[in-house]
């Protein structure tokens, strides 16, 4: 079983919907969390924290249960530029040892 | 523009090469990592450097080397690779500085090899 896993994808939306994503992690010793946005050939860039209070930002809204070691992505209203592929990321205690899931692709279409 | 700056962009290299890939940041940053990633796959961690120290190696085969000659650099020294081996490699950086608290990586652009 991989540690970090995700909702298999593509996602194909239209613009104007919202879209959740999923993400499950194994390892109790991870302590931070993140999603990371990656463009077709370019580099994973931070979309956002995720705290266990939920957080939000703009259209987008992280949630984290470490009881269930489940986290998740909510995008809303979603545009055009949001096609992209989402990488769910947990840090382990220490701090260093940082793991990205299998990611989820996102396609918004007009 | 990223502020982790990878060179080359692209490589192209033969089993029998001996090349390296650079990596340069100017952020502070105190960590600095090696991501292996292959098409349509996460990025996989090779090496993390603390300090210009080594503390993480996953497991990655000695034809990789890794190096921090200082706390802005991080090479990657290759030699015999193979053409499994063909991958997009990046760079990140980190402000963690200690053993607590959240981790943000920043990523390179990334260094595209093809081994023949």
């Amino acid at each position: 079983r991989k540690e970090v896993e995700q909702d298999p994808g593509p996602f194909n939306v239209p613009e104007g919907a919202t879209v959740a994503f999923n993400c499950t992690y194994s390892n109790s010793a991870s302590q931070s969390f993140f999603w990371y946005r990656q463009d077709c050939r370019k580099e994973p860039k931070l979309l956002m924290s995720v705290y266990s209070s939920g957080n939000e930002d703009g259209r987008f809204t992280a949630q984290l249960n470490r009881a269930s070691q489940y986290i998740s992505l909510l995008i809303r209203d979603s545009k055009l530029s949001d096609s992209a592929t989402y990488l769910c990321v947990v840090t382990h205690t220490g701090g260093f040892k940082t793991i990205f899931g299998a990611g989820t692709r996102l396609f918004v279409k007009a | 523009d990223t502020e982790v700056t990878q060179t080359p962009k692209h490589l192209v290299m033969g089993m029998t090469n001996k090349k390296s890939l650079k990596c340069e940041q100017h952020m502070g940053h105190r960590a600095m990592y090696w991501y292996k990633q292959k098409a349509k796959k996460p990025p996989e961690l090779m090496f993390v450097y603390s300090y210009e120290k080594l503390s993480i190696n996953e497991s990655v085969p000695s034809r990789f080397s890794p190096e921090c000659p200082n706390s802005s650099l991080l090479n990657l020294h290759l030699h015999a690779l193979q053409p499994e081996d063909s991958a997009l490699y990046l760079c990140a950086s980190s402000t963690l500085a200690d053993f607590s608290g959240a981790n943000v990586l920043t990523f390179g652009a990334g260094s595209r090899l093809t081994v023949l």
